[in-house]
């Protein structure tokens, strides 16, 4: 299997505030982990590619302060939400590459739900 | 142009019938092909992957591929309700490891 759990799956927050979403992959290493984001009736919007001990490459027009990426070993990622306001309220997924997998698979977690009052 | 695009429905099938849905990509050297299925709410589910000319067949699925044209297309045998979700291509684009999503099809099994 290729199975990957985001945590928590859902979070309400005060606007300001951080919030930490985690990425595992739980039965595979996982060499690169992406994260999403998806605004309703839209589609997937990469954020960052993260790979394992090195820093995120972040996407054109994501502000990389704002948005942490830690990947501190090859079964977790995550991301932390600074000072988060209502705009950044959406979808967060992550997904992952199997180490040995089909070429550029991707796994996807089951995503957190953000909302920022 | 956008990289990789798709119609987002809805497309409306009835029970039974085969459903087709169709996806065009602008970088001629992708090498890497996707169809994942999302149903609302939830995150996408990989459904089939292609990495060459021609059709791949699993189950109820079969992804058909044409690098010359730039189109890789999924097609759903007898459709079943359950099969009501939007479907999303992906293409690996460039160099690097990461995929382009398409806008999704959304596709609407009736009873």
């Amino acid at each position: 299997g290729a199975v990957v759990s985001q945590h928590p799956s859902r979070v309400i927050c005060k606007s300001g505030t951080s919030v930490k979403i985690e990425c595992r992959s739980l039965d595979f290493q996982a060499t690169t982990m992406f994260w999403y984001r998806q605004f309703p009736k839209q589609s997937l919007m990469l954020m960052a590619t993260s790979n394992e001990g090195s820093k995120a490459t972040y996407e054109q027009g994501v502000e990389k302060d704002k948005f942490l990426i830690n990947h501190a070993s090859l079964t977790l990622s995550t991301l932390t939400v600074t000072s988060a306001h209502p705009e950044d309220s959406s979808f967060y997924i992550c997904s992952a590459h199997r180490r040995g997998g089909p070429p550029d698979t991707q796994y996807f977690g089951p995503g957190t739900r953000l909302t920022v009052l | 142009q956008k990289e990789v695009e798709q119609n987002s429905g809805p497309l409306s099938v009835p029970e039974g019938a085969i459903a087709s849905l169709n996806c065009t990509y602008s970088d001629r050297g992708s090498q890497s092909f996707f169809w994942y299925r999302q149903y609302s709410g939830k995150s996408p589910e990989l459904i089939m992957s292609i990495y060459s000319n021609g059709d791949k067949e699993d189950g109820r699925f079969t992804a058909q591929l044409n690098k010359a044209s730039q189109y890789v297309s999924l097609l759903i045998r007898d459709s079943q309700p359950s099969d009501s979700a939007t479907y999303l291509c992906a293409v690996r684009t460039g160099t690097a490891s990461k995929l382009t999503f398409g806008t999704g099809t959304r596709l609407q099994v009736t009873l």
